[in-house]
């Protein structure tokens, strides 16, 4: 049952320096979300995609690139790391439209920029 | 704008029955979500509410009233291992969640 899966767990970057957070679900999900959290602060939508091959913009997309060309993966890239950029991130999925707001989330991935 | 509000932290005693609220101003409405959260662990989903009243599943129950924009998530009988974070969340008209801050609930002995 491994269900949403996130790696790294873990990653120190230095500013400017780029990474790959990888996101994996094997329960069939159409939907999957990017997500960061704050501390003080709601979960904040950065890109979501509604199957594969799609893509969208969130609430906080800048600096921000995603891509989902199987429709188990979803990838959230970082080209430049800010120290604005450290956070929780977490990757979620969900079955569809009608059942949109049960989500499924990942471990998240604890990302510092230095 | 889209707002949600939850009280930040609430401290409840074992045992006992803790509500905690939820108040909301969205652009359009497609369902109310509670979420709970361990310390350093991922959200997991409670509970769903899309029509008006209480829905229960156990120790715990949410409550709706749109007209109100209000929700509320009780919690029955607590246990230790319910402290942790509740995160209220509404689905907009895109059926994208907008979320709360989260309500950090401490159980004491």
């Amino acid at each position: 049952n491994a269900g949403v899966t996130q790696t790294p767990k873990f990653r120190v970057l230095k500013t400017g320096q780029s990474m790959t957070l990888l996101c994996a679900q094997d329960m069939n999900h159409e939907y999957m979300y990017w997500y960061r959290q704050d501390p003080g602060m709601g979960l904040r939508l950065i890109h979501y995609s509604v199957g594969e091959g799609t893509t969208a913009k969130g609430e906080v997309p800048d600096g921000y690139n995603v891509s989902r060309l199987k429709k188990q993966n979803f990838l959230l890239g970082l080209e430049s790391a800010a120290p604005s950029q450290t956070s929780v991130y977490f990757c979620a999925s969900s079955m569809g439209p009608d059942r949109a707001g049960e989500l499924f989330f990942g471990e998240g991935s604890r990302l510092t920029v230095l | 704008g889209q707002n949600i509000d939850q009280p930040t932290e609430m401290t409840a005693t074992e045992g006992a029955i803790v509500q905690i609220n939820c108040t909301y101003q969205t652009s359009g409405f497609n369902g109310l979500f509670w979420y709970q959260q361990h310390a350093g662990e991922a959200p997991t989903f409670l509970s769903y509410n899309v029509l008006d009243g209480l829905e229960e599943k156990g120790r715990f129950s949410s409550f709706l009233s749109r007209s109100k924009g209000y929700s509320y998530l009780l919690l029955k009988e607590l246990q230790m291992k319910d402290s942790a974070s509740y995160l209220c969340a509404v689905g907009d008209s895109n059926y994208q969640l907008i979320w709360g801050a989260g309500t950090k609930l401490i159980i004491k002995p």
